[in-house]
């Protein structure tokens, strides 16, 4: 089955400690996005990926990091410099061009932190 | 990117008709309307898309009016499982803000038995 996993599904961490979330896809695809959703609250895109070694700043990276070292892959490093990380993350993909919006989702994972 | 403005909340009867609208009043001609919906504590599912003529797929259809400035998600025979939040988003194809979807609000869709 083609598709996005990410994991774990549910995670908790101590305040202060890093934190990296996994996103694998096997679609084949280029561009590949992290989102970070808050209770009753769209999707705020965090970091995107067009293309293996490259990334970019989405509209609230402030305290998170990010790789792309394989197509299949772009974990993401909350990292303590995130104020307010508890939140449910989603990482996406897509093909590039007019098919960048055309995003599929992987089932997400939520993070706790105390 | 142009604002849409959707109901907060809809209810449906399972079987009949769910006609979901969106308002896009400030939509330039290169900007593409996309439909997203997102089932409780899932990612959300890409639905249908389409820039002014109407558009089906298995899923849904949807309508666009003639001078693009609102559209009508259709499920034709809502189920239960189709209960969501439902999101419509306005984008321009390629440019400067590649592949960054901006979610609102959306709807939230209940589906009666």
């Amino acid at each position: 089955d083609g598709g996005i996993t990410q994991s774990p599904k549910y995670l908790f961490r101590k305040e202060g400690q890093n934190v990296t979330l996994s996103c694998e896809q096997n679609l084949n695809h280029d561009a590949m996005y992290w989102y970070r959703q808050d209770p009753g609250q769209g999707l705020r895109l965090i970091y995107y990926s067009q293309i293996v070694n490259d990334f970019q700043k989405g509209d609230i990276a402030e305290g998170y990091s990010v790789s792309r070292e394989k197509k299949e892959s772009f974990p993401l490093t909350v990292t303590s410099a995130q104020k307010n990380p508890t939140a449910f993350y989603l990482c996406a993909s897509s093909n590039p061009g007019q098919s960048s919006y055309e995003q599929y989702f992987g089932p997400g994972t939520r993070l706790t932190v105390t | 990117d142009a604002k849409t403005t959707q109901p907060p909340s809809m209810d449906c009867a399972e079987g009949r008709a769910a006609n979901l609208p969106c308002n896009h009043s400030t939509i330039s001609g290169n900007e593409y309307v996309y439909w997203y919906r997102q089932i409780h504590s899932q990612g959300p599912q890409y639905i249908i898309h389409g820039l002014k003529n109407n558009e089906t797929n298995e899923m849904a259809s949807l309508i666009i009016t003639e001078d693009r400035k609102s559209s009508t998600l259709i499920l034709p025979h809502a189920t239960l499982r189709d209960t969501a939040v439902y999101y419509c988003i306005v984008k321009a194809a390629g440019g400067t803000s590649y592949g960054k979807l901006t979610f609102g609000q959306g709807t939230i869709l209940t589906v009666h038995p």
